[in-house]
């Protein structure tokens, strides 16, 4: 089983959908979470870190099961720009392991 | 904002050369880390430092080294680059703390080895 999981997709949505991905980690000590967002050919950016309690920014909403071990990203209202891959990223913690899933695609149409 | 600045974003070097790729953050920060970036193979860390001077080895050390002379440059060197060492690598700096702080990448060097 691989440390961290995503679905590849590619995800097509219209603009204006709702879209939901998903990653499930494999070590229950892992401490933070993250996810980036990849344009093509560009470096991964941070877009939101994901907090216990969940957390919001805008339209982009972060959940954080620990029993479970999954993370998750929503985006409403999807839009053009947001047609890019989303990394979940997971950091054990106390040291430097830090665990890249291999991403999802999103494209977003008009 | 951070910033962490590679020096090339584009490479072209032959099999033998010795490469020397340069990353520089601004935000002080103590750690960075060199990754290489593959189609269907994701993020693979190379080496990673905590401090002036101290390099750990990451998941793919083998044919690369590393220098961290000062706190802010960290060099990633291709003793004898090879054509499977073709690649986009990416540099990254995060802070210490008592949880991990996220991770900053520079815009990549995209590495052609002939």
């Amino acid at each position: 089983r691989k440390e961290v999981e995503q679905d590849p997709g590619p995800f097509n949505v219209p603009e204006g959908a709702t879209v939901a991905f998903n990653c499930t980690y494999s070590n229950s000590a892992s401490q933070s979470f993250f996810w980036y967002r990849q344009d093509c050919r560009k470096e991964p950016k941070l877009l939101m870190s994901v907090y216990s309690s969940g957390n919001e920014d805008g339209r982009f909403t972060a959940q954080l099961n620990r029993a479970s071990q999954y993370i998750s990203l929503l985006i409403r209202d999807s839009k053009l720009s947001d047609s890019a891959t989303y990394l979940c990223v997971v950091n054990d913690g106390g040291g430097f392991k830090t665990i890249f899933g291999a991403g999802t695609r999103l494209f977003v149409k008009a | 904002d951070v910033k962490v600045t590679q020096s090339s974003r584009y490479l072209v070097k032959r099999t033998g050369e010795k490469v020397f790729l340069e990353c520089v953050q601004d935000m002080d920060h103590e750690n960075m880390f060199w990754y290489r970036q593959d189609p269907g193979l994701g993020l693979r860390l190379i080496y990673f430092s905590y401090d002036v001077k101290m390099k750990e080895k990451g998941d793919i050390p083998e044919g690369y080294s590393v220098s961290r002379e000062k706190k802010e440059r960290f060099s990633l060197i291709l003793e004898s680059a090879s054509t499977n060492q073709t690649s986009m690598y990416l540099c990254a700096s995060s802070s210490s703390g008592p949880v991990n702080s996220p991770l900053h990448f520079g815009n990549g060097t995209r590495l052609t080895v002939t």
